[in-house]
């Protein structure tokens, strides 16, 4: 089966620009995480859906927001872009009951100049 | 707050080698703990998941082992070759994953290199 897709796989944006960045899970899982990995933070958890709802979020301000649609397919949203928010982005999807555990996308390398 | 320490940061092995690498957490309420591999600017693959009722998983030459009431998870790999050389992360999924959804907890990540 279709493994998790991130599109685009590269982005070069300007500060002070906004960003969508998509993701489709694996055909039948409901939850879909965002995590943000940068060489000094490492991976840290942005946010998660399952059945079209925010259910956990992390520790970022508001500019970044995401939602996710009745396909469950998932879009993120950083607006006000700053050169901090250089980073690979990953989704990763599960089936909600978390026994297969997660499944990670290639990611996307968004760019801040 | 859950937080995943890896040692080493960093490995560097000739190849054949039996290595251990090693993941510990702080709070023992997990609900399974799964470990990754990330080559360099790409996604994570998942290796292998250990729920919190297993004490160990084997896939191929990889082994990886859960004690729940130390907090500490290894990931064995036997015969290494230069194609294992990647960074390695563990991660932890909360108790509340059961019925609340999760947020991943991720440690710093261990780089391996295996050397011909």
């Amino acid at each position: 089966k279709a493994g998790v897709t991130q599109t685009p796989r590269y982005l070069i944006k300007t500060r002070g620009q906004q960003v969508t960045l998509s993701c489709s899970p694996i055909s039948g899982h409901r939850s879909v995480s965002w995590y943000q990995q940068t060489p000094g933070q490492g991976l840290q958890f942005l946010f998660e859906y399952f059945s079209e709802t925010q259910r956990n979020k992390g520790n970022f301000p508001g500019r970044f927001s995401g939602r996710q649609f009745s396909n469950s397919r998932s879009e993120m949203n950083v607006s006000t872009l700053e050169l901090g928010d250089s980073a690979l982005y990953l989704c990763a999807s599960s089936g909600g009951t978390l026994h297969g555990g997660y499944t990670f996308g290639s990611g996307t390398r968004l760019t801040v100049v | 707050k859950q937080e995943v320490t890896q040692i080493p940061a960093a490995l560097s092995v000739p190849e054949g080698e039996n290595l251990v690498l090693n993941c510990s957490f702080t709070d023992s309420a997990i609900y399974n703990l799964q470990w990754f591999r990330q080559d360099p600017g790409k996604g994570l693959t998942s290796l292998l998941l250990i729920q919190s009722s297993q004490r160990e998983q084997t896939s191929g030459r990889l082994n990886a082992s859960l004690d729940k009431s130390s907090g500490r998870s290894t990931l064995y790999i036997a015969a290494s070759q230069p194609g294992d050389s990647a960074t390695y992360l563990c991660a932890a999924h909360p108790e509340t994953s059961r019925t609340s959804g999760s947020r991943l907890t991720f440690g710093e990540g261990t780089q391996l290199t295996v050397n011909p």
